[in-house]
């Protein structure tokens, strides 16, 4: 059974620290694809990052980094010197190759609130 | 690029009534998804469509619902009978599927308010 484990409900920090946001998914699949959603107070799921299984080099997208250990099952995200603008729920989500809809099983999300 | 729209943004109705839901995907994308997001909770899969065919239904998604996407282009979601369960945030999202994994980008959502 596919399932995606985001233990931290909630995370506060002030502006500038670096926060990780925990993800651990559960599949039988050797094939499957993690990703990352950012869903701000707009109610808007913005797309953030996709990774295959096969592929777990560490990504770096300006402040945002991704760290994907398969040992661990695991698919954190790191805020490096987070903003207000951070402030959101994100999502950290899985799909498995062999479903024919690419239908994604999420997390039930870590709301970010980043103070001044 | 004009990204996922979804008609009304908040629809709040009284038990019983019928409810439809419009999304209009990104130009081109062939596939179209319907997810249901309840409070502190991420979405969950209803139904998915590529081209005109709804080709899965989650068992989420009860006989009081209904989805369509005629012409293979927007869809409409319709809810009977409305029931304060049904209360919920509804997405819509939308992919270019060429094979393999796609990446499905989302609307801002309908919020619905049964009473």
């Amino acid at each position: 059974a596919q399932k995606v484990t985001q233990a931290q409900t909630e995370i506060s920090v002030v502006e500038k620290e670096d926060v990780t946001l925990d993800c651990v998914y559960e599949t039988r699949d050797t094939t499957y694809y993690l990703f990352w959603y950012k869903q701000p107070p707009s109610g808007e799921l913005v797309f953030l990052i996709r990774r295959n299984s096969f592929d777990e080099q560490n990504e770096i997208s300006g402040r945002y980094s991704w760290n994907f250990q398969k040992s661990t099952s695991s698919f954190n995200f790191t805020i490096t010197a987070s903003q207000v603008v951070d402030s959101a729920v994100y999502f950290c989500a899985l799909s498995e190759a062999d479903s024919s809809a690419s239908k994604i099983i999420f997390g039930s999300g870590t709301r970010l609130s980043i103070r001044p | 690029d004009t990204g996922v729209s979804q008609d009304p943004r908040h629809k709040i109705t009284k038990r019983g009534q019928n409810v439809t839901f419009r999304c209009d995907p990104i130009s081109e994308h062939n596939r179209l998804y319907w997810y249901r997001q309840t409070l502190g909770q991420g979405p969950e899969f209803l139904t998915y469509f590529q081209n005109e065919a709804q080709l899965e239904k989650s068992r989420l998604l009860s006989d009081r619902f209904s989805a369509e996407r005629p012409k293979g282009s927007f869809s409409t979601l319709e809810i009977q009978r409305t029931e304060q369960g049904d209360s919920a945030m509804y997405l819509c999202a939308s992919s270019l599927y060429r094979g393999g994994i796609d990446t499905q980008y989302f609307g801002p959502g309908t919020r619905l308010t049964v009473l």
